[in-house]
């Protein structure tokens, strides 16, 4: 069965701080990764996609990596600030099925 | 318009009502799908359209029932709703080559 987790749940840090959101899934014949953002209440805003055949994608303050083989992606967010508070969706795509993780929710303290 | 539509925002309905929600993508886009977002549990995708042709079916009730009637287009028809469908119902779309999804902002549906 495809599964996708996240670890932590939930994280509280000072502004300021570099953090890294874990994302592990168990079908390692992922086509790609896609990281989002969701606000209370909201839909989800796309973040970063990395193809089965990147090792890593950029963003401005963003890098997430992908390791196939260990079943693995992180999130890695430079400077945090207030405004990164929101939850954090990691989404494993298998053609047409997605497996969406629990989440990370984020919380940046000014 | 812009990015990925859906009406309405809201919706309170009764277990005996009938109701649509709709999405509407101008991303031009030929996939699109629909997911239920309930409290403490992942995003649950529930139909998956792939060129106006639905592909995916996840042992989701029959009283939900897509329609897609163009690569645009895509609704959810609810009948006979149970209060435990009460959530946030999401579509989304992507071209059938990256499967990179771009969400819209969601329908919070409540059953009473």
């Amino acid at each position: 069965k495809q599964e996708v987790t996240q670890i932590p749940a939930a994280l509280s840090v000072p502004e300021g701080e570099n953090l890294v959101l874990n994302c592990s899934f168990t079908d390692s014949a992922i086509y790609n990764l896609q990281w989002f953002r969701q606000d209370p209440g909201k839909g989800l805003t796309s973040l970063l996609l990395i193809q089965s055949s990147q090792r890593e994608q950029t963003s401005g303050r963003l890098n997430a990596s992908l390791d196939k083989s260990s079943g693995r992606s992180t999130l890695y967010i430079a400077a945090s600030q207030p405004g990164d508070s929101a939850t954090y969706l990691c989404a494993g795509n298998y053609g047409q099925n997605f497996v969406f993780g629990p989440g990370t929710r984020l919380s940046v303290l000014p | 318009e812009t990015g990925v539509t859906q009406t309405p925002r809201h919706l309170v309905m009764g277990m005996t009502n009938k109701k649509s929600l709709k999405c509407e993508q101008h991303l031009g886009h030929n996939a699109m799908y629909w997911y239920k977002q309930s409290a403490k549990k992942p995003l649950e995708l529930m139909f998956v359209y792939s060129l106006e042709e639905r592909v995916e079916n996840n042992s989701v009730p029959s009283r939900f029932s897509p329609e897609c009637p163009n690569s645009s287009h895509l609704f959810l028809h609810l009948h006979t709703l149970q209060p435990e469908d009460s959530a946030l119902y999401l579509c989304a779309s992507s071209q059938v080559a990256n499967y990179e999804q771009y969400f819209g902002p969601g329908t919070r549906l409540t059953v009473t």
